[in-house]
């Protein structure tokens, strides 16, 4: 049984540029959620992703964009990256949006942004 | 808002030592507890959890009590291995609906030495 998968698994950009990554949602898992984790630093949410709607945002900007599937994967969009932007981004999936289910994370996309 | 802190790292101990990662949570109602652990080059695996008050999570050797007088949801092994050697982030997903994101603190980065 695949787990979360991530692609791609490195990226380098250039400021004002945009970027898309992708995941994909353990076998029987129907919600998707995006964190980034800077370096040192604990993950921090981004959005989740349920029924092919944005469920809940953090403190993110508006170029911080996502969309899901009818498959349940999903994208992370950045527009106009900034050397800030550079950053593990983590996608999580789990069955449901409740509190108490465990999130399962994927290996993570490297973007560094020059 | 809901946050998490965790003891500073990076913390160094030999093999078959005892551990403690200290964290404790601000948080609304009752939010579930969790561990999670990275490995290098990895993404994050969940490494225990506790849904309740005085509920005792427990994985490999690892536990934390959900203690709620103290706010407070401590990592301990009695006797750490080489492979333990990772970093451990504290989180706490927040309790009532509409409340599906993970809060992380900032990671403890332990190294185990032969």
């Amino acid at each position: 049984d695949a787990g979360v998968t991530q692609s791609p698994t490195h990226l380098i950009k250039t400021r004002g540029q945009q970027v898309t990554l992708r995941c994909s949602p353990k076998s029987g898992h129907d919600t998707v959620s995006w964190y980034q984790q800077a370096l040192g630093q604990g993950p921090q949410f981004i959005f989740q992703y349920y029924e092919e709607e944005e469920r809940q945002r953090g403190n993110f900007p508006d170029r911080f964009s996502g969309h899901q599937f009818p498959n349940y994967s999903s994208e992370l969009n950045v527009n106009a990256l900034l050397l800030g932007d550079s950053a593990l981004y983590l996608c999580a999936s789990s069955l449901g949006t409740g509190s108490y289910n465990e999130q399962f994370f994927g290996p993570g996309t490297r973007l560094t942004v020059l | 808002g809901d946050s998490v802190t965790q003891m500073e790292g990076p913390v160094t101990l030999s093999e078959e030592a005892f551990l403690t990662i200290n964290c404790t949570y601000t948080a609304t109602g009752y939010p579930s507890l969790f561990w999670y652990v990275q490995y290098p080059g990895e993404g994050l695996q969940l490494l225990l959890k506790a849904t309740k008050a005085d509920d005792k999570g427990s994985n490999k050797g690892f536990e934390a009590t959900y203690r709620k007088e103290t706010t407070s949801f401590h990592l301990e092994k009695g006797s750490v291995q080489v492979s333990d050697s990772a970093v451990y982030f504290c989180a706490l997903s927040a309790s009532g609906a509409g409340s599906y994101q993970l809060t992380f603190g900032k990671g403890t980065k332990l190294s185990v030495i032969p």
